[in-house]
């Protein structure tokens, strides 16, 4: 089983709102991944985490702010987000083994900011 | 920095045609190599990888062969079917994390 679940499926927000986006798997992978994607562009990497630590943040605003409370679960926390933070957010997950890894993507969440 | 290229699309073709979409790399080392497939409105799907020069990877009838004198990693498919549109993205695995192509759109039409 290689799956990656994705809630929700689709969110509309407000520029005041506060919401969540939740990603899970049961693979024991150690390292989930969030990464964005506007319309025709290639995904983005937003943030790494590594046995649940925190290992990469491309610089992304911190009105995301992503938390995985367990090795199962990564969220990515949403506040005060701006019309063009609007896109495709992907979860992956992969084993974290060096080199050779593969990441496996969730179906995403389609976010639309008002 | 690592860099991956690929053929411009959108690329359309007539159902049963062959394919290739070509995909060239700039890297450090030998990465791992990977095609992803991303369907109207869905996240991405893995749809082949290789891991050392000379590998094959195949899947669903789709190939791609990891050459690293001319450091390619092409995808081929002998007949394509009207199920395989969707947007092909050429990937390797940097230092911690995926660089993808910019993708190619593929329209079969019937």
């Amino acid at each position: 089983d290689t799956e990656v679940t994705q809630t929700p499926k689709h969110l509309v927000m407000g520029m005041t709102n506060k919401k969540s986006l939740k990603c899970e798997q049961h693979m024991g992978h150690r390292a989930m991944y969030w990464y964005k994607q506007k319309a025709k562009k290639p995904p983005e990497l937003m943030f790494v985490y590594s046995y649940e630590k925190l290992s990469i943040n491309e610089s992304v605003p911190s009105r995301f702010s992503p938390e995985c409370p367990n090795s199962s679960l990564l969220n990515l926390h949403l506040h005060a987000l701006q019309p063009e933070d609007s896109a495709l957010y992907l979860c992956a997950s992969s084993q974290d083994r060096q080199g050779i890894e593969t990441q496996y993507f969730g179906p995403g969440t389609r976010l639309l900011v008002l | 920095g690592d860099s991956v290229t690929q053929m411009e699309g959108p690329v359309t073709l007539s159902e049963e045609a062959f394919l290739t979409i070509n995909c060239t790399y700039t890297a450090t080392g030998y990465p791992s190599l990977f095609w992803y497939v991303q369907y109207p409105g869905e996240g991405l799907q893995l749809l082949l990888k290789a891991t050392k020069a000379d590998d094959k990877g195949s899947n669903k009838g789709f190939e791609a062969t990891y050459r690293k004198e001319t450091t390619s990693f092409h995808l081929e498919k002998g007949s394509v079917q009207v199920s395989d549109s969707a947007v092909y993205f050429c990937a390797l695995r940097g230092a911690q994390k995926l660089v993808f192509g910019q993708g190619t759109r593929l329209t079969i039409n019937p």
